[in-house]
């Protein structure tokens, strides 16, 4: 069966200092992954997906990057952490060309 | 701008008081409605998806509808540990859902 790893789980960080959260997938190939970021009382935010190893489409303008390194690894990355940045991130993946979400644990990012 | 709109924002029952969320959809060419269900500090878990008007499906004391222009999350005597924010989705494919803010469920025993 297919899983999905996400951590830390918490995370606080000063402004202005960088950032790396990882995501992998088990138990399936050539998925799609996404990050999304959920604010306080406000709705799901995609932020990144990707299709494929080193594709990588950006949905908002911001602070953070997204790479793929692997087929099964997703990774979200700053240089430097804004106030604005803190929230709860979820990488997410679906099988290829589907649009079905499975999400990860989430990460809840206070940056200080 | 394809938007997806909860209402209400928060909805507080007594346990076995049936009730239903709503979802409204301005997603043009809507391919799928999805229902998730996220606990605290947890990632959304799936629970239905709806593809064409009409349809409908069950899930233990969840049934979720689909109408061109809504759904609806019918909870039919509700218990304590259905307590969530229930979150819809819509997506036109491209791998992308739209979310809407969601849906915080109390149900009281």
């Amino acid at each position: 069966s297919q899983t999905i790893h996400q951590w830390p789980a918490t995370l606080v960080q000063p402004v202005g200092s960088p950032l790396s959260l990882e995501c992998t997938v088990e138990g399936t190939s050539n998925p799609n992954l996404y990050w999304y970021r959920q604010a306080a009382g406000r709705g799901l935010q995609l932020l990144f997906y990707s299709v494929g190893i080193g594709q990588i489409s950006s949905e908002v303008p911001q602070n953070l990057s997204a790479s793929r390194p692997q087929d099964r690894q997703f990774i979200l990355s700053s240089k430097k952490l804004l106030l604005s940045d803190s929230g709860f991130y979820l990488c997410a993946w679906s099988v290829s060309g589907g649009e079905k979400l499975f999400f990860g644990s989430g990460t809840q990012l206070s940056v200080l | 701008e394809d938007q997806v709109t909860q209402s209400p924002e928060a909805l507080r029952l007594q346990e076995g008081e049936s009730s239903s969320l709503n979802c409204s959809y301005t997603v043009s060419g809507l391919r799928g409605l999805f229902w998730y269900r996220q606990d605290p500090g947890k990632g959304p878990e799936f629970l239905f998806t709806l593809y064409s008007a009409g349809e409908e499906k069950e899930k233990e004391r969840l049934k979720a509808t689909l109408t061109k222009k809504e759904s609806f999350l019918h909870i039919t005597a509700p218990k304590p540990e259905d307590s969530a924010t229930y979150l819809c989705a819509g997506t036109q494919g491209a791998q992308k859902l739209v979310f809407g803010q969601g849906t915080r469920l109390t149900i009281n025993p």
